[in-house]
C-alpha cells in the first residue's frame, strides 16, 4: 500500500459525458500527478500540481482539467468523453523537493460507452 | 530531454537472478534513474533509485555505469510475484514528472 488513494476504483460513463476522479495523497506529500495509460499507450503524464498550484502540464488534452485543495486532495475532470478516453487513470504523489520519489495510487479504471 | 530505452521482455527461471537492462544515454549530470514495475494493471510500484553510485534496498539492486549512460536492475532470486513490467524512468521538463517509456515485461518461469 503506497498509502496515495484514489477513488472511484472503476467508472463506467456514456460519451459526452463528464466525470471526476478523486486523489488524496500520501501524508506529508505536497504534489500530486496525474497520469493516463491507455491499452495503445503507456503511461503518460498529463499534469502536476504542488500546494496548490499548476507545476507542470503533458499531454492533457483541452477537454480535461485538474485542481489541488488546500487540504491537498486533487480532482481530474474529464468532460465531452470520447471513447478513445477510457484507460486507466492514475495518480502519484511525492514529498517536497526536487527529484522526490512518486507513489502511485491504485489507479481507476475508466470506460467510456 | 533525456529518454530510455529497454528491450520490451525478458525471461527468467524461478530463483535465478533477473538482470534488466536500460540506456538512458542523453541523461543529464544530475538526473536521478528511477526503477518501477507494474503487476498487472496495479499502480506502479517504486522499486529503486540512484544518481551514480550503485544501490541496493530490500527488492534490488541497482548499477549504473560510469559514464552514468546505461543502468540495470537486478533481482537477485526472482519469484513468480516478480512478474510484470520493470520501468526504468528519468525525468523530463520543469516539474518532476516522469517519463516512463515502454518498460521491459518481465516473466519468471517456475
Amino acid at each position: 500500500d503506497s498509502g496515495v488513494t484514489q477513488t472511484p476504483k472503476h467508472l463506467i460513463t456514456a460519451t459526452g459525458q463528464r466525470v471526476t476522479l478523486r486523489c488524496s495523497p500520501r501524508s506529508g506529500d505536497l504534489s500530486v500527478y496525474w497520469y493516463q495509460q491507455s491499452l495503445d499507450q503507456g503511461l503518460q503524464f498529463l499534469i502536476q500540481y504542488y500546494n496548490g498550484e499548476e507545476r507542470a502540464k503533458g499531454n492533457i488534452l483541452e477537454r480535461f482539467s485538474a485542481q489541488q485543495f488546500p487540504d491537498l486532495h486533487s480532482e481530474l475532470n474529464l468532460s465531452s468523453l470520447e471513447l478513445g478516453d477510457s484507460a486507466l487513470y492514475f495518480c502519484a504523489s511525492s514529498a517536497p523537493g526536487l527529484q522526490e520519489t512518486q507513489y502511485f495510487g491504485p489507479g481507476t479504471r475508466l470506460l467510456v460507452l | 530531454d533525456a529518454k530510455t530505452t529497454q528491450p520490451p521482455s525478458m525471461d527468467c527461471a524461478e530463483g535465478r537472478a533477473a538482470n534488466l537492462p536500460c540506456n538512458h544515454s542523453t541523461i543529464s549530470g544530475n538526473e536521478y534513474v528511477y526503477w518501477y514495475r507494474q503487476i498487472h494493471s496495479q499502480g506502479p510500484q517504486y522499486i529503486i533509485h540512484g544518481l551514480k553510485n550503485n544501490e541496493t534496498n530490500e527488492m534490488a539492486s541497482l548499477i549504473i555505469t560510469e559514464d552514468r549512460k546505461s543502468s540495470t536492475l537486478i533481482l537477485p532470486h526472482a519469484t513468480l510475484r516478480d512478474t510484470a513490467v520493470y520501468y526504468c524512468i528519468v525525468r523530463v521538463g520543469t516539474g518532476n514528472q516522469f517519463y516512463f517509456g515502454t518498460g521491459t515485461s518481465l516473466t519468471v518461469i517456475p
